[in-house]
């Protein structure tokens, strides 16, 4: 089946580094992408991996290896305002649906 | 701002009853998608049209129905509401339709009472 597996929490300090990882379960699929929530707002794109390796955006990377099934999103210089959800997803090239994962969620303590 | 405008940002109703939310995508963007996001859930992909034709179809229920104008903007109806469609509802846009590089509204939170 087409499935997304992140872990639903995860804790870092603030300043520190943070790895949001994903996992995914599906046969093909034209990228992975990662969006950030935070909690009552809407999610926002962070970043878009078509191919493998790592994508830079200031403080955020992501990493994508398709031979591993496997992706995830650095943060560096974590700051409190990065507290929030962290969703990865995926287009299915087998039927074009759009699988979210459940969303990490990011605690940072000062 | 995304620039994806939703409306209306609250709708309360009662079940049974039918409702439109509405979506403009930002400009230039030929893509809409439709996601529900109940209380601790990830995003659940509804529908996605594309230049006002139905591009890809997720979980949508048969009592909810979308289109695309050809002004762009889109609708989503939710017919015979159950308290269980009490969620935020999200549309996004995108330029691409294959990318999954999407800008999303603000949401419209939807109470069946």
């Amino acid at each position: 089946g087409q499935s997304l597996e992140q872990p639903s929490e995860v804790t870092a300090v603030e300043g520190a580094i943070v790895q949001i990882n994903c996992t995914y379960q599906t046969s093909g699929f034209y990228g992975l992408s990662w969006y950030q929530q935070h909690d009552g707002g809407a999610p926002t794109f962070l970043s878009y991996n078509a191919l493998d390796g790592l994508e830079e955006t200031g403080r955020f990377s992501s990493f994508l290896s398709r031979s591993d099934s496997y992706g995830y999103l650095l943060l560096q210089e974590l700051q409190m305002k990065d507290s929030a959800s962290y969703f990865c997803a995926v287009r299915d090239t087998r039927d074009d649906k759009i699988i979210f994962g459940k969303g990490t969620r990011l605690h940072i303590l000062p | 701002d995304s620039g994806v405008t939703q409306t209306p940002k609250h709708l309360i109703t009662a079940t049974g009853q039918r409702v439109t939310l509405r979506c403009s995508p930002r400009s230039g963007d030929l893509s809409v998608y439709w996601y529900q996001q109940s209380l601790d859930q990830g995003l659940q992909f509804l529908i996605q049209y594309y230049n006002g034709e139905e591009r890809a179809k997720g979980n949508i229920l048969e009592r909810f129905s979308a289109q695309q104008f050809p002004d762009l903007h889109s609708e989503l109806n939710l017919s015979s509401l159950e308290l269980g469609d009490s969620a935020l509802y999200f549309c996004a846009s995108s330029a691409s339709d294959r990318q999954n590089i999407q800008y999303f509204g603000a949401g419209t939170r939807l109470s069946v009472l």
